[in-house]
């Protein structure tokens, strides 16, 4: 049984380029959140994807965005890349029952870096 | 909104000695606790959990922690560490009500032979 499943690993983009990254839940799991993780801090959360809509934002301007497929797997965007945006980019999946926050599984994430 | 701090950015320790990483948190409502565990390269792995009942919670590999209410705190600790715990640790939280994991900055524990 596949856990978290992101791509790509690593990414090196240039300022005011675009990227997406993609994440794969674990096997039964239908709902999707992305966090941010800059280097020698704690992550932050971006947004939370459930039935295919953004339900909860974190504190994260609108060049970030989302979206999240009928097989809930889920997308993270962000335009206008600037040097502050390189960071570790965590996805979380869990099966929706409650909050949700019974069994939060991490990927390993992808590490974008900005030149 | 909830916040968390961990009192210590980094803890050294010997092999087979007791650590313990130190987490408090603020919230104005019920809450949920998170220890995570995060190796180099890799993602989040959740250590143990506090949601309600017992206030001593039992983890994996050995980690327990202790949820003290009127301390705000939840503080991690283990018995006797290994040379594979070292590693990022990281507590979080959440409103009961909310989706969202509130993180630390993190706690590297290093241990050394």
């Amino acid at each position: 049984d596949a856990g978290v499943t992101q791509s790509p690993t690593h990414l090196i983009k240039t300022r005011g380029q675009q990227v997406t990254l993609r994440c794969s839940p674990k096997s039964g799991h239908d709902t999707v959140s992305w966090y941010q993780q800059a280097l020698g801090q704690g992550p932050q959360f971006i947004f939370q994807y459930y039935e295919e809509e953004e339900r909860q934002r974190g504190n994260f301007p609108d060049r970030f965005s989302g979206h999240q497929f009928p097989n809930y797997s889920s997308e993270l965007n962000v335009n206008a890349l600037l040097l502050g945006d390189s960071a570790l980019y965590l996805c979380a999946s869990s099966l929706e029952i409650g909050t949700g926050l019974y069994g939060y599984t991490f990927g390993s994430g992808t590490r974008l870096t900005v030149v | 909104a909830q916040s968390v701090t961990q009192l210590d950015s980094q803890v050294p320790v010997f092999e087979e000695a007791p650590v313990e990483l130190r987490c408090n948190y603020s919230s104005s409502v019920s809450v949920y606790l998170f220890w995570y565990v995060q190796y180099p390269n890799q993602g989040l792995q959740l250590l143990l959990k506090y949601l309600s009942g017992s206030t001593l919670v039992k983890g994996i590999n050995g980690f327990e922690a202790e949820f003290n209410k009127s301390q705000t705190s939840f503080h991690l600790r283990k018995p006797s560490v290994h040379i594979s715990d070292t590693a990022e640790y990281f507590c979080a939280v959440s409103e009961t009500d909310d989706y969202k994991l509130s993180f630390g900055a993190g706690t590297t524990v290093t241990v050394r032979a």
